[in-house]
């Protein structure tokens, strides 16, 4: 049963530290995502990837976040320094450019002190 | 900002009833998507309707969607205790699994 995986689930962490959050996207997928869930906005596209390029990251706060995808098997989103309102969870999702259904992943939730 | 808004924000029935939710949205789209989400856990994609479709089925699952209103319905047919979870409607301006859209979801509870 094909799944995409997120490292670390949970993390706590103190302000000013770097966070790096880690999805493995389902094999043979070729787009990825990385959303953010909070209460108060909801699920947030923050970067998409196509073919391991960066297709759009708009929703990301570029001074602090930065995500990339060094193979097809690894995608990851860094956060330097982190700040209390990042803490959220962090979702990724997978999927092919042929069909529209995206797969998520399990989730990082992160809690900056 | 968010183009889905689901409506009601929280639906509680008995078991065995049916469940409505309902999603507006603000653009032209290529697709909306209905997705699960039980408490703590990641989306669970249920359903994908395109533009040019009126109506889709999946087991207990009915979706409309009228492009002219800019709205869509999920009704949920005999809930279980099971079903008890958040759904989302999300959005695709275009085809290619590009992002979506998400609404703020409605959350559903179902009691046995």
């Amino acid at each position: 049963d094909a799944r995409v995986t997120q490292t670390p689930r949970h993390k706590v962490t103190e302000m000013g530290q770097e966070v790096t959050m880690r999805c493995q996207p389902i094999l043979g997928h070729n787009t990825v995502f990385w959303y953010r869930q909070t209460m108060m906005q909801g699920l947030e596209l923050l970067a998409y990837f196509r073919n391991r390029a960066p297709l759009d990251d708009s929703g990301m706060p570029k001074d602090r976040f930065s995500a990339e995808m060094p193979d097809a098997t690894l995608a990851t989103l860094k956060i330097q320094p982190s700040e209390p309102r990042d803490s959220a969870v962090y979702f990724c999702a997978s999927g092919l450019v042929s069909l529209d259904t995206q797969y998520f992943g399990p989730g990082t939730r992160l809690t900056v002190l | 900002s968010q183009q889905g808004e689901e409506d009601p924000q929280a639906l509680s029935i008995q078991e065995g009833e049916n469940a409505t939710m309902n999603c507006s949205y603000k653009t032209s789209i290529n697709n909306l998507q209905w997705y699960r989400q039980n408490s703590g856990r990641g989306l669970v994609h249920l359903i994908l309707i395109r533009s040019n479709e009126r109506e889709k089925h999946s087991g207990r699952l009915r979706v409309t969607l009228d492009t002219s209103k800019k709205s869509s319905s999920l009704l949920i047919t005999a809930s279980r205790a099971a079903d008890t979870a958040s759904y989302f409607c999300a959005t695709a301006h275009t085809s290619g699994n590009t992002p979506l859209v998400f609404g703020k979801g409605t959350r559903l509870s179902v009691i046995a």
